[in-house]
């Protein structure tokens, strides 16, 4: 039973089109979060929500929007992609905004041609 | 300077070797300390944390953290090919800092 899971695993597409990945965590958890791994493999925090509430919006281009239905679900939205959008994004989910254990999902690998 | 340093490697060793990992920090205001282990082509994985100073032990792998010297230190012991790996550290204040700052990472390779 997976933890964390992010639909699609792997997303191609063209430059100026719209895409949403979906994320859900069956943890229990209360705090969930959008993170950008780029080609060098750093990890970026781009968004959090705790209890469907935003509490974390770093400076991310307003063309991604992230939206919470409920507390297992958080969902990514980005509107007219651009090349250097292309990265690798995870959710992860945490209890409380504990962020001392946070678990991943396994990704959704974004390519913007 | 970035906040957190970690040298990326690729570090490679034998079988059975220790493998010592590291990260130094500059902010004196962090308190926990984590090491993550991401396999290729997957999420990152919680392998450790710790809170303020000290050591951890858990299996093969020990975490140090030693905050006079803002370093911190991850050895696994009797390294196997399954370690083969990135690893990445990563910290945070405490209270309602929570933002966590994550390093580079190091990627291993473990060869049999």
């Amino acid at each position: 039973d997976t933890a964390v899971s992010q639909t699609p695993k792997y997303l191609v597409t063209q430059m100026g089109n719209d895409k949403s990945i979906k994320c859900e965590q069956n943890l229990g958890h209360d705090t969930m979060y959008w993170y950008k791994q780029d080609s060098k493999k750093f990890l970026k925090i781009m968004f959090s929500y705790n209890n469907k509430e935003l509490i974390i919006n770093e400076t991310v281009p307003n063309r991604f929007s992230p939206k919470s239905p409920d507390k297992a679900h958080l969902n990514l939205h980005i509107n007219s992609l651009e090349l250097g959008d292309s990265a690798v994004y995870f959710c992860a989910s945490s209890r409380q905004g504990r962020t001392e254990k946070l678990f991943f999902g396994s990704g959704t690998q974004l390519s913007v041609l | 300077q970035k906040e957190v340093e970690q040298d990326p490697g690729p570090l490679s060793v034998p079988e059975g070797a220790i493998v010592s990992l590291n990260c130094t920090y500059s902010n004196s205001a962090f308190q926990y300390f984590m090491w993550y282990r991401q396999y290729s082509r997957k999420g990152p994985e919680l392998l450790m944390y710790t809170y303020s100073s000290g050591n951890k032990e858990d299996g093969r792998f020990t975490a140090q953290v030693d905050k006079s010297s803002k370093y911190i230190s991850l050895f696994i012991r009797d390294s196997q090919p399954s370690d083969s790996a990135t690893y990445l550290c990563a910290m945070s204040g405490g209270g309602n800092n929570r933002k966590l700052i994550w390093g580079l990472g190091t990627s291993l390779a473990v060869n049999p």
